[in-house]
């Protein structure tokens, strides 16, 4: 079955540096997720991605990160300057918009992971 | 503002002990409702999508429902390995974004 990976499984870097978290989507997925959970909250949006652009960014998303798809099967997320915030669950989601009429099916599956661990 | 509540925050059942756990929601147009099952330390493993009201969705010992305003998971005869985090999220119709409440941790006891 397919599904949805990430490298690494866990990145300790120190305050101050750039980071980037790795992500293999669904191959015949179109649309592109980051979200977050730090330790004991819930999941968090950070952005989503269509068609080689920002297609929606939360508050949360703001100058430090960037995302991009550098080739036909990678998608990055980047942290210029990690702050101690920044420690928590990165999780990479693809899905595949199905449309019929004026419906529109879609689920987000998730990969497993990338615990950040900023010092 | 959209959101998810869930409840409750955590379950203890012992083996065999069936129960439902409850999501409320407050979202602008309702896209879809989703479950996940979420692991220590892992990520969110989808269980179901439910898109209108009066759907139901099984997979094994559990069944979806949606209504207006929440949406039920119910867990028959549970077994220990069905011991998680279950995640209820919605995604209004304007978004690419989900909301996820803050999940119902679910202790199945041998």
């Amino acid at each position: 079955e397919p599904e949805v990976t990430q490298t690494p499984s866990h990145q300790v870097t120190q305050m101050g540096q750039e980071v980037i978290l790795r992500c293999v989507p669904i191959s015949n997925h179109l649309y592109f997720y980051w979200y977050r959970q730090i330790l004991g909250q819930k999941v968090e949006f950070l952005v989503s991605f269509y068609n080689n652009e920002i297609s929606e960014k939360s508050e949360i998303f703001d100058d430090q990160f960037s995302v991009e798809r550098p080739d036909g099967s990678n998608f990055t997320l980047k942290i210029r300057s990690t702050k101690l915030e920044d420690s928590a669950m990165y999780f990479c989601a693809s899905s595949e918009q199905i449309r019929g009429g004026a419906a529109i099916w879609d689920t987000q599956y998730f990969g497993p992971g990338t615990r950040l661990t900023v010092l | 503002e959209d959101q998810v509540t869930q409840s409750p925050e955590a379950l203890r059942l012992q083996e065999g002990e069936s129960s439902s756990l409850n999501c409320s929601y407050t979202v602008s147009g309702l896209r879809g409702l989703f479950w996940y099952r979420q692991d220590p330390g892992k990520g969110p493993e989808f269980l179901f999508t439910l898109y209108s009201a009066g759907e139901e969705k099984e997979k094994e010992r559990l069944k979806a429902t949606l209504t207006k305003k929440e949406s039920f998971l119910h867990i028959t005869a549970p077994k220990p390995e069905d011991s998680a985090t279950y995640l209820c999220a919605v995604q209004a119709f304007e978004d690419d974004k989900i909301i996820f409440g803050k999940g119902t941790r679910l202790h199945i006891l041998p």
